[in-house]
């Protein structure tokens, strides 16, 4: 298998600009996890998905930040409109069972300026 | 307090050198334990699970303490590849995966 694949792998967009990061967990894997990674707070989790269900979104740090999953193979993550603050490295996970080891793609790596 | 702590480091040691790194996790339900290497502007990948016996791999020892709640990574005889970030993992047996901020290691010729 590939891995988990996530694109774009660099995005650089100005303030108040959609963006729309992907991903592609690895096959036969239920979980999806989106995160997001900067150096002040760490790795944080913001949503995550089983069998393409949202089960927690508490993590989403506002209404600007939306998540879909509309099959198995592929989940989105949208900023609109995006600011400055976003700016950050967002990774997805995937994993056979919640408490299972994840696998994690490249990330994305925003600029927003 | 946090759910999972880890020294933040830097951990600077020679090659050659024993290094090892404590987690502590605060909820007490927590089942499954990972230890996950994290390299610079790179993605986190699993170092190794966690198990309650304890387990080597190769120069890596991981331990878990359940009644004092942490959990330990020993890194023997540390080479300069292995810098990089060490990222604990604790999941309850709801299935609440939290990583720690993780600590960084640099090693020195």
């Amino acid at each position: 298998d590939a891995g988990v694949i996530q694109s774009p792998r660099h995005e650089v967009t100005e303030m108040g600009q959609e963006v729309t990061l992907r991903c592609k967990p690895i096959s036969g894997h239920d979980y999806l996890f989106w995160y997001r990674q900067t150096m002040m707070r760490g790795l944080e989790l913001l949503i995550y998905f089983n069998n393409n269900v949202p089960i927690d979104d508490s993590g989403m740090p506002e209404d600007r930040f939306s998540a879909k999953m509309p099959n198995a193979s592929f989940s989105t993550l949208k900023i609109q409109p995006s600011e400055p603050r976003d700016s950050a490295v967002y990774f997805c996970a995937s994993s056979y069972t919640r408490a299972d080891i994840q696998y994690f793609g490249a990330g994305t790596r925003l600029s927003v300026l | 307090r946090k759910e999972v702590e880890q020294d933040p480091g830097p951990f600077n040691v020679p090659e050659g050198a024993t290094v090892a790194f404590n987690c502590t996790y605060s909820n007490s339900a927590s089942q499954s334990f990972f230890w996950y290497r994290q390299d610079c502007r790179k993605e986190p990948k699993l170092l190794m699970s966690v198990y309650s016996s304890g387990n080597e791999d190769g120069r890596f020892t991981a331990q878990l303490n359940r009644a004092s709640q942490y959990i330990s990574l020993l890194i023997r005889d540390s080479k300069l590849s292995d810098s990089a970030t060490y990222l604990c993992v604790v999941n309850t047996n709801a299935g609440k995966s939290t990583f720690g901020d993780g600590t960084t290691l640099t090693v020195k010729p």
